[in-house]
């Protein structure tokens, strides 16, 4: 079955350094999409960055990249240059298949990231 | 454009009673979903449709029922909340197909408490 697991519950940075989020995941499918998604005290789901499967370089997004390695199942969230705002919930997320099909995703437990002055 | 509009915003339920969370869209997608998030456990995956007419069971179906008669509208319904339906409930849009990074449009959120 596939399942997406985030081993942080917590992490503080510093403002201004960078901070890796972790998620790894679990499929037999060859062809997946991989998500990150920022969860402020608002409440609001923001998407921040796509990875799919086939995709050879990494993703990135402004200050945010995504470090793929297919082979150990793992699509790190990497925010570099860290700001007040950042702080919230980070959820990684996977879409199995190459198509959307249906909107369905499967969601982590999520990384509460505290960034301090 | 609204994007993907949901209401109420907060809702209290008594154990036993019933009640329908909207959602609606206004972007033409085919593809809508509902989610709902506890503490600890990100969101999980309710219900969604793929069509009009054409819905499917996720991951925690049980409790909720779903209809789409429109392309704009998923309403949830309850019909005998429990309070481990307590919950913030999210609906979500996308359309069909394509390679790239479509990705899902979340409406802002229902928090159901049930007493």
């Amino acid at each position: 079955a596939q399942k997406i697991t985030q081993t942080q519950p917590g992490m503080f940075v510093q403002e201004k350094e960078a901070v890796t989020l972790d998620c790894t995941y679990d499929t037999s499918d060859q062809s997946y999409g991989l998500f990150w998604y920022k969860q402020p005290s608002s409440g609001e789901m923001i998407f921040l960055i796509y990875q799919g499967s086939y995709d050879e370089q990494n993703a990135t997004e402004g200050r945010y990249s995504l470090n793929f390695q297919k082979a150990r199942k793992s699509a790190n969230l990497v925010i570099s240059a860290s700001q007040l705002g950042d702080s919230a919930m980070y959820f990684c997320a996977m879409r199995e298949g190459f198509y959307n099909q249906g909107g369905k995703l499967i969601f982590g437990q999520g990384t509460e990231l505290s960034v301090k002055p | 454009n609204a994007g993907v509009t949901q209401t109420p915003k907060f809702q209290v339920l008594k154990t036993g009673q019933s009640m329908t969370l909207q959602c609606a869209q206004d972007m033409n997608h085919e593809y809508m979903s509902w989610y709902r998030q506890d503490p600890g456990m990100g969101l999980r995956l309710i219900h969604y449709s793929v069509g009009a007419g054409i819905t499917d069971q996720g991951e925690v179906p049980n409790g909720y029922n779903v209809s789409r008669s429109t392309t704009e509208d998923f309403p949830l319904r309850l019909l005998s909340a429990a309070p481990s339906q307590t919950s913030v409930y999210f609906c979500a849009s996308s359309y069909q197909g394509g390679r790239a990074k479509e990705t899902q449009y979340f409406g802002p959120g229902t928090r159901l408490l049930v007493l």
